[in-house]
C-alpha cells in the first residue's frame, strides 16, 4: 500500500516568517499534486509537479519533487494570513487513484 | 459559476435515517468522485465513476450506494445512518481520471446524531 506522511501536521506561525512542509514515502509516485483547503470549502489544486528534482513556483511558494520522485516539498517564504488553511499533497499511485497525505494546517498570525 | 456544486451544505440527523446527497459538475469532465474527510482531516476515496460507470469502489459498507443518472451527476445516498458516517463529504470531478488534477465542490457535513 501506498502511503504518503506529511509534515508537520500543525504549524502556527508569525507574518513574515518562513516555512517548509514536508511530504514523504517510501514508494514512487509518477507525480504529486499540491492542493490548498480553506475552512468550509473543498481542496484547491495549487501544482502539479511530474519529473523528479522538479521545482515549481506560485509568488511565494516554491514546491519540489524529489529526484526520486518520493517525497515533496512546499515552501512558502514570508507567510502572510492568506496562507492559512490546510496543505494537502496527493500522489499518483500505480493502482491509477490518488493518494493523500494527512494535511498539514498552517496558521499565519498577523 | 461553481464548477462542481453539491447540496446540501449541511446535513444534520438521526441514526437509523436514509439521506441523499447530490452533486453536479459544468466542467464537462468525464470522471467524478466521492470522498470522505474525517474529523482529522484525512481525505479519502469512496467511489468513483467514468461516463456514468463505476470504476473505484473502496472497501465502504453498501449502505452507501452512489448513482450516476449521466456523466455530469454523481449523488450519493446513505441507508441506515450510523454515528460513525458523520465527517465532510466531498464531491469531485477530473478530466479524465486515473491520476488527473481534482476539482472539488465544497463539502457536505453530515452530523448523525
Amino acid at each position: 500500500t501506498q502511503l504518503l506522511e506529511q509534515s508537520p501536521q500543525f504549524l502556527s506561525i508569525q507574518e513574515g516568517e518562513n516555512l517548509t512542509v514536508y511530504c514523504n514515502s517510501s514508494s514512487v509516485f509518477s507525480s504529486l499534486q499540491w492542493y490548498r483547503q480553506e475552512p468550509g470549502e473543498g481542496p484547491v489544486l495549487l501544482v502539479t509537479v511530474v519529473t523528479g528534482g522538479e521545482v515549481k513556483k506560485l509568488k511565494r511558494l516554491t514546491f519540489q519533487f524529489g529526484d526520486a520522485r518520493k517525497d515533496s516539498s512546499l515552501h512558502i517564504t514570508a507567510a502572510q494570513p492568506g496562507d492559512t488553511g490546510l496543505y494537502l499533497c496527493a500522489g499518483a499511485s500505480n493502482t491509477g487513484k490518488l493518494i493523500f497525505g494527512q494535511g498539514t494546517t498552517l496558521q499565519v498570525k498577523p | 459559476d461553481t464548477a462542481v456544486s453539491q447540496t446540501p451544505k449541511y446535513l444534520v440527523t438521526q441514526m437509523g435515517n436514509d439521506k441523499s446527497i447530490k452533486c453536479e459538475q459544468n466542467l464537462g469532465h468525464d470522471t467524478m468522485y466521492w470522498y470522505k474527510q474525517d474529523s482529522k482531516k484525512f481525505l479519502k476515496i469512496m467511489f468513483s465513476y467514468n461516463n456514468k460507470e463505476l470504476i473505484i469502489n473502496e472497501t465502504v459498507p453498501n449502505r452507501f450506494s452512489p448513482k450516476s443518472p449521466d456523466k455530469a451527476h454523481l449523488n450519493l445516498h446513505i441507508n441506515s445512518l450510523e454515528l460513525g458516517d458523520s465527517a465532510v463529504y466531498f464531491c469531485a470531478s477530473s478530466a479524465k481520471g486515473g491520476n488527473s488534477p481534482l476539482h472539488f465542490g465544497n463539502g457536505t457535513r453530515l452530523t448523525v446524531t
